[in-house]
């Protein structure tokens, strides 16, 4: 089993379309959470961080269940500009930074 | 605030060949790491430093592959000799500490072994 795992996708939706990607981590002593975007031939850039209690940024939620080991993100009235790969990324009690495949999606008119 | 710096951005070598690749991280940032990111996946840690004390390099193929950080600040991660399953985009992030801290990525050096 991979350590983290995501729905590698691809997802594609019209604008406007609200649309959520699961992963799941199997180290049950990850410590802290993220999500990353990364657009085509660009390097990771943070989107947001994932606490207990879930968090909400605009358009976009995350959620984490730690009882069963997985986390989410949502996003609402997709833009095409949020076309691009959403890494999920733990990090284990080592400062081990684990890195999802990746979903992909497009965003379309 | 500059950002992660990267060179080369490309490179292009023949399988068994070496290649160096440098980073400079953001000013102040003590963590710096180093990623491999091969098309399809996401980026895989190959080591950490913490200043110039390498915490984590399980993942280094330490074979064929060598980092160091000289003074705590600069990096260099080299690859001797090359195989081409080595193909990849080499990603430099630096963060301000450890524990749960974003990383920034530089733009990466993508690697391709012949």
């Amino acid at each position: 089993r991979k350590e983290v795992e995501q729905d590698p996708g691809p997802f594609n939706v019209p604008e406007g379309a609200t649309v959520a990607f699961n992963c799941t981590y199997s180290n049950s002593a990850s410590q802290s959470f993220f999500w990353y975007r990364q657009d085509c031939r660009k390097e990771p850039k943070l989107l947001m961080s994932v606490y207990s209690s879930g968090n909400e940024d605009g358009r976009f939620t995350a959620q984490l269940n730690r009882a069963s080991q997985y986390i989410s993100l949502l996003i609402r009235d997709s833009k095409l500009s949020d076309s691009a790969t959403y890494l999920c990324v733990v990090n284990n009690n080592n400062n081990d930074m684990r890195f999802g495949a990746g979903t992909r999606l497009t965003v379309k008119p | 605030e500059a950002g992660v710096a990267q060179s080369p951005r490309y490179k292009i070598i023949e399988k068994r060949q070496s290649v160096a690749f440098w980073c400079n991280p953001i000013s102040g940032h003590a963590t710096l790491y180093w990623y491999q990111q091969i098309l399809g996946q996401g980026p895989k840690l190959l080591i950490q430093f913490q200043n110039n004390g390498v915490v984590d390099d399980s993942q280094l193929p330490k074979d064929r592959f060598s980092a160091e950080r000289l003074k705590g600040v600069d990096s260099t991660l080299k690859i001797q000799p090359a195989k081409l399953e080595d193909s990849a985009v080499y990603l430099c992030a630096s963060s301000p500490g450890q524990k749960g801290y974003e990383q920034y990525f530089g733009p990466g050096t993508r690697l391709t072994v012949t």
